[in-house]
């Protein structure tokens, strides 16, 4: 079946430094979505990329979607304490899969 | 506009007994679908309703069930509960649902109903 890998698992940061979390399919997708899930909440949708070779920022966000449509990457440049929690990846193929998903601590 | 209602938020059961839980979409969404979440293993996908029909499942056994109402709200149960159950239990709501390809859309999700099972 389907299967999303998100790397890393865990990722501690110095207030300022940049980070980025990578996820990778299985099988070609037709889209992929991105996640945050502060602690203590539930996953809020940041945004969908749809074709090959995308990118897309947001603010200091920036979310590229790869030329084979089998891997994504998330980057944030220049973290804040508000960066804080957990990033998701969930591909999007004949079904929605979610990958485990990236801790993210900054230390202030 | 409402965002999606979960019910009740917090719960304590005991092995063998049974929870059912409550999702109140977005106005207007059709499709509801039901999400695990416990430490280490990440968003566990359980199954999605779309107009009163199971439209996807996920791999979990036959003691998770769950329905949808003529008004979108949605329920799911857990029977024979087991100390693994123990999770936040997550409702999604969608316009699209999860009809993969393109047409998947953005996911709204409540603020959970966390299980606990002792």
């Amino acid at each position: 079946g389907q299967q999303v890998m998100q790397i890393p698992q865990y990722q501690h940061v110095q207030e300022g430094e940049d980070f980025t979390t990578y996820c990778n399919s299985s099988t070609t997708l037709s889209n992929i979505q991105w996640y945050k899930q502060r602690p203590g909440g539930h996953p809020v949708f940041l945004i969908q990329l749809v074709k090959s070779g995308e990118v897309k920022k947001q603010k200091r966000l920036t979310f590229q979607f790869g030329e084979a449509k089998k891997n994504s990457s998330l980057h944030i440049t220049a973290t804040q304490t508000t960066d804080v929690g957990t990033y998701f990846c969930a591909g999007s193929n004949y079904k929605l899969t979610f990958g485990k998903g990236t801790l993210l601590t900054v230390n202030p | 506009k409402a965002g999606v209602t979960q019910t009740p938020r917090y719960l304590i059961k005991t092995r063998g007994q049974q929870v059912t839980l409550s999702c109140s979409p977005i106005s207007g969404h059709r499709s509801v679908s039901w999400y695990q979440q416990t430490p280490g293993q990440g968003l566990q996908f359980l199954f999605e309703y779309f107009s009163e029909t199971q439209r996807n499942k996920g791999n979990f056994p036959g003691r998770f069930s769950g329905r949808q109402f003529s008004n979108s709200r949605s329920e799911m149960n857990v029977s024979t509960l087991e100390l693994g159950d123990s999770a936040l239990y997550l409702c999604a709501s969608s316009f699209t649902g999860l009809a993969g390809g393109p047409n998947t859309g953005e996911l709204f999700f409540g603020e959970g109903s966390r299980l606990t099972v002792l």
